[in-house]
């Protein structure tokens, strides 16, 4: 069975600060790992994925997340906060050795970033 | 539009009644997949469609649920007898294959409220 978690309900940082949300997962086979954005009322945003290849992916709106196979992590992260970026968080899963298709959420990160 | 259109985006209906829900793909996408989405929680998997098939229904769960994609493009999701527990966001999404770990694109969701 795959799984996700997300350790922190929410996040506060300061705007102009560094930001990590947190992601764990659980797969048998190999992992296929996505983050996305929710703002209020509407439906997920993709960021960015990780297949294989470089750990470090960089995704959409200056984001990047490392993928850290013997701590089975894929932290999200960001150099520099804004306010705008104060949403819900998803990381999610797929097995590539499961059979089937569907992705598996956490329960998701509210960030807060502070002015 | 070029995104995933849901509808509608409220429903409020009494227990019992039944309700279709519309999810409209982006075009050229051949897997369609929907997810429930309690308050507080990441979306939860139901079923996925690769073209007019259902190929992996296993997260529904009872057989008050059922959805069809008649001509791989529309999918309408359909709840019989419904319960106040069926309340929920139910998200519509889509992507290029299945088979490829595409990124899921999703709707803004409808927003089923039982009373």
């Amino acid at each position: 069975a795959q799984s996700v978690a997300q350790p922190e309900d929410q996040v506060n940082v300061a705007e102009g600060n560094p930001l990590t949300v947190k992601c764990t997962y659980s797969v048998s086979g190999n992992p296929y790992l996505f983050w996305y954005v929710q703002y209020p009322n509407r439906g997920l945003q993709f960021l960015l994925k990780y297949i294989t290849g470089d750990n470090l992916v960089k995704g959409s709106y200056g984001f990047e997340a490392e993928f850290n196979k013997s701590q089975t992590s894929f932290h999200l992260k960001k150099p520099s906060a804004l306010v705008s970026d104060s949403a819900l968080y998803f990381c999610a899963v797929r097995d590539d050795g499961a059979g089937s298709y569907q992705l598996t959420f956490g329960k998701g990160t509210k960030l807060s970033v502070i002015p | 539009g070029a995104g995933v259109s849901q509808t509608p985006s409220n429903k409020v209906t009494e227990k019992g009644k039944y309700v279709e829900l519309r999810c409209d793909p982006i075009s050229g996408h051949t897997a369609l997949y929907w997810y429930r989405q309690s308050l507080g929680q990441g979306p939860e998997f139901l079923i996925y469609f690769q073209g007019t098939g259902a190929a992996d229904d296993s997260g529904l769960p009872n057989d008050r649920f059922f959805a069809v994609r008649p001509e791989g493009s529309v999918s309408t999701l359909k709840i019989q007898r419904t319960e106040r527990g069926d309340s929920a966001v139910y998200l519509c999404a889509s992507s290029l294959t299945a088979t490829d770990p595409q990124p899921q694109h999703f709707g803004d969701g409808t927003r089923l409220s039982i009373l």
